[in-house]
């Protein structure tokens, strides 16, 4: 158990909806980072955040959106639905130490219909 | 921007057979981390190097940084069906903030 906890597991909707998908952190962790994994494919960053703030920006669209909220836990907005944006959802989280590794989520799983 | 490349794509081999996997950096990375994803599971860490040159073991896994800081290698001696999954290698590049790079990782079948 990694310690980071993702919400929901599984998420079926049609195109156009909107979802939320929400992370919590590791107890102590400030960072949060959201990847995209597609079917058979890498880790697509998304976007970070440090105790509340955007420090980085991936190849995030801007249907999406995301945030950090004062308590650290993160949510990562996914609108106007097409069928391409069906994908394993990965949220991870590390510590504030220099070179720490990322700690993952059991990740939600979209599909798009 | 940063780019990590690994390769080979997929990897086949039959049980007890070696393995070896590489990664490149279009940039020198401040440090290269490994993650190995199971099937069906998320990315758990395995480990990091920092030093240039460094070599690293976990019991059957030999890592490896290059002098560079530009390239990364992940060796498995005698492979075990417990090994498949799918390595990822993620660096990190001081210069584009803690942002890690993943590769598109090598997926590793074993066969028994």
């Amino acid at each position: 158990d990694s310690g980071v906890t993702q919400t929901p597991k599984h998420l079926i909707t049609a195109t156009g909806q909107r979802v939320t998908l929400r992370c919590s952190p590791r107890s102590g962790d400030l960072s949060v980072y959201w990847y995209q994994q597609s079917l058979d494919q890498g880790l697509q960053f998304l976007i970070q955040y440090y105790n509340g703030e955007e420090r980085a920006k991936g190849n995030i669209l801007e249907r999406f959106s995301a945030q950090q909220f004062p308590d650290l836990h993160s949510e990562l907005n996914l609108s106007s639905l097409e069928l391409g944006d069906s994908a394993l959802y990965f949220c991870a989280s590390r510590d504030s130490s220099y070179n720490s590794p990322l700690h993952f989520g059991n990740g939600t799983r979209l599909t798009v219909t | 921007g940063q780019q990590v490349m690994q390769i080979p794509q997929y990897q086949h081999v039959q049980e007890g057979e070696d393995f070896t996997t590489y990664c490149n950096s279009s940039t020198t990375l401040s440090n290269i981390q490994w993650y190995k994803q199971r099937p069906g599971g998320h990315p758990v860490f395995l480990i990091q190097l920092v030093k240039s040159g460094e070599v690293k073991k976990q019991k059957r896994l030999t890592f490896q940084f290059g002098e560079a800081k530009k390239n990364s290698s992940l060796h498995i001696t005698a492979t075990q069906t417990t090994d498949v999954g799918t390595y990822f290698c993620a660096g990190l590049n001081d210069n584009y903030g803690q942002n890690f790079v993943f590769g598109p990782g090598t997926r590793l079948s074993v066969l028994p």
